[in-house]
């Protein structure tokens, strides 16, 4: 069963840039898996940041990017915020209709 | 604007059945790949099932058999039927809107379902 892995936490000084990871528990990433990332704060539904890798859902600020780094999808924050502080999920898409999503990172603002 | 709103999660007991409902407006549920993704509490998410255009579903192993996703176009709603329902399906259900099948543009605010005797 295919496992996309993610970073559980990672933390960031505010003003600072961060790369959130995800991965494949067997294989590379690649734009083929159409890697989607969302921002879920607590009591909240998720908001969608980036799809298709490097496409940044309508309102969504240029500090989030998209990318592939090496075998892994990547979502860049630059000039982290208070308010960026929140869960982060990575989505993959495997083909025939499923879609996978990662375990998330906590992302720490401080 | 879009607009998605769930409906029907509650307490049930294990092994009983429960249909959520999720209401769309600002867009048209058959022209888009509709999905409903749940998160069990303290935990992350989870896709459960997606319904392209074409009326074709898919699942996720862990609710293969037991889960059906439908939609009614005349009244532009999505539906998940639940059924033999255990504690591990507890969870907050949010039913999300793909323009593509690749991932979720707009998601509901979603509805709680308790498994519990």
């Amino acid at each position: 069963q295919t496992v996309v892995t993610q970073e559980p936490s990672f933390s960031v000084s505010p003003g600072g840039t961060v790369t959130l990871t995800c991965g494949l528990s067997s294989g590379s990433v690649s734009t083929n898996y159409y890697p989607s990332w969302y921002q879920q704060t607590p009591g909240q539904a998720p908001r969608t940041l980036i799809y298709s890798t490097y496409t940044r859902s309508s309102g969504v600020p240029d500090r989030f990017s998209g990318s592939i780094l090496g075998n892994k999808a990547a979502l860049t924050i630059t000039g982290a915020q208070a308010d960026d502080e929140s869960d982060y999920y990575c989505v993959l898409y495997m083909g025939s209709g499923i879609l996978v999503i990662g375990g998330g990172t906590k992302l720490t603002v401080l | 604007e879009v607009q998605l709103v769930e409906s029907g999660g509650g307490l049930i007991q294990p092994g009983g059945s429960l249909r959520l409902s999720c209401a769309a407006s600002g867009f048209t549920v058959s022209n888009n790949y509709m999905n409903w993704v749940r998160q069990a509490p303290g935990k992350g998410l989870e896709w459960v099932s997606i319904i392209f255009g074409d009326g074709s579903t898919f699942y996720a192993d862990s609710v293969k058999g037991r889960f059906t996703i439908s939609r009614d176009n005349s009244k532009n709603m999505l539906y998940l039927q639940m059924n033999s329902l255990r504690a591990e399906d507890t969870a907050v259900y949010y039913c999300a809107r793909g323009p593509l099948r690749v991932f979720f543009q707009q998601w509901g605010q979603g509805t709680l379902v308790t498994v519990s005797s």
